[in-house]
């Protein structure tokens, strides 16, 4: 079993579309970070999100940890063909125990 | 700065063979995570090192082992090789550990035949 769950696993939306990816858990999180991977690279932070309820923003993508710490959305408004990549949230269940990777959600913004 | 770089990038052997892969940090980190990324199973932790110490270890068979140097460079050895050992290797290095920001190498693309 996953520990954490993201969905959808792909996604193909046009150019402009507006898109919402998500990460979800049954266990609480001390922190949880939000990775791009393009191919024949390693993943790229993008933000670290600690505290519940915590919204950040990222020119158009915004970061949201739920009140429970237990789960996390990326929304990316106007996605362009530069979004294009495999999202990976990332998260430290308890302190000092590995970082827990999801599979992540395959974008494809086709222009 | 330069970043994180891992040699060789691509590597094929047969089942029964041993490998090396080799991840040098960013400089100044002193912290270099393993991670094998497979499309079944995702990103999966195999063990992070911290001054040459081995800190912490995932859920890997014993044929999977480490070892850091005292320049934080690091290598990885894998013995017996699996057909279920085809993967991207990835390595990140950060200034404290894994609950640090990960700045990930490129990774190294094995296949077992």
């Amino acid at each position: 079993t996953q520990l954490l769950e993201q969905s959808p696993q792909f996604l193909s939306i046009q150019e402009g579309e507006n898109l919402t990816v998500y990460c979800n858990s049954s266990s609480v999180f001390s922190s949880l970070q939000w990775y791009r991977q393009e191919p024949g690279e390693g993943p790229v932070l993008l933000v670290t999100v600690v505290t519940g309820g915590e919204v950040k923003k990222l020119k158009r993508l915004t970061f949201q940890f739920g009140d429970a710490r237990k789960d996390s959305s990326l929304h990316i408004t106007a996605a362009q063909p530069g979004d294009t990549g495999l999202y990976l949230c990332a998260g430290v269940e308890v302190a000092r125990t590995p970082l827990v990777f999801g599979k992540g959600t395959r974008l494809s913004v086709i222009a | 700065k330069a970043g994180v770089t891992q040699t060789p990038r691509y590597l094929i052997k047969t089942r029964g063979q041993q490998v090396t892969l080799s991840c040098s940090p960013i400089s100044g980190h002193r912290s270099v995570s393993w991670y094998q990324q497979t499309p079944g199973q995702g990103l999966q932790f195999l063990f992070e090192y911290f001054s040459e110490t081995q800190r912490n270890k995932g859920n890997f068979p014993g044929r999977f082992s480490g070892r850091q140097f005292s320049n934080s460079r690091s290598e990885m050895n894998v013995s017996t090789l699996e057909l279920g050992d085809s993967a991207l290797y990835l390595c990140a290095s950060s200034l404290k550990g894994f609950t640090d920001t990960q700045y990930f190498g490129p990774g190294t693309r094995l296949t077992v035949l």
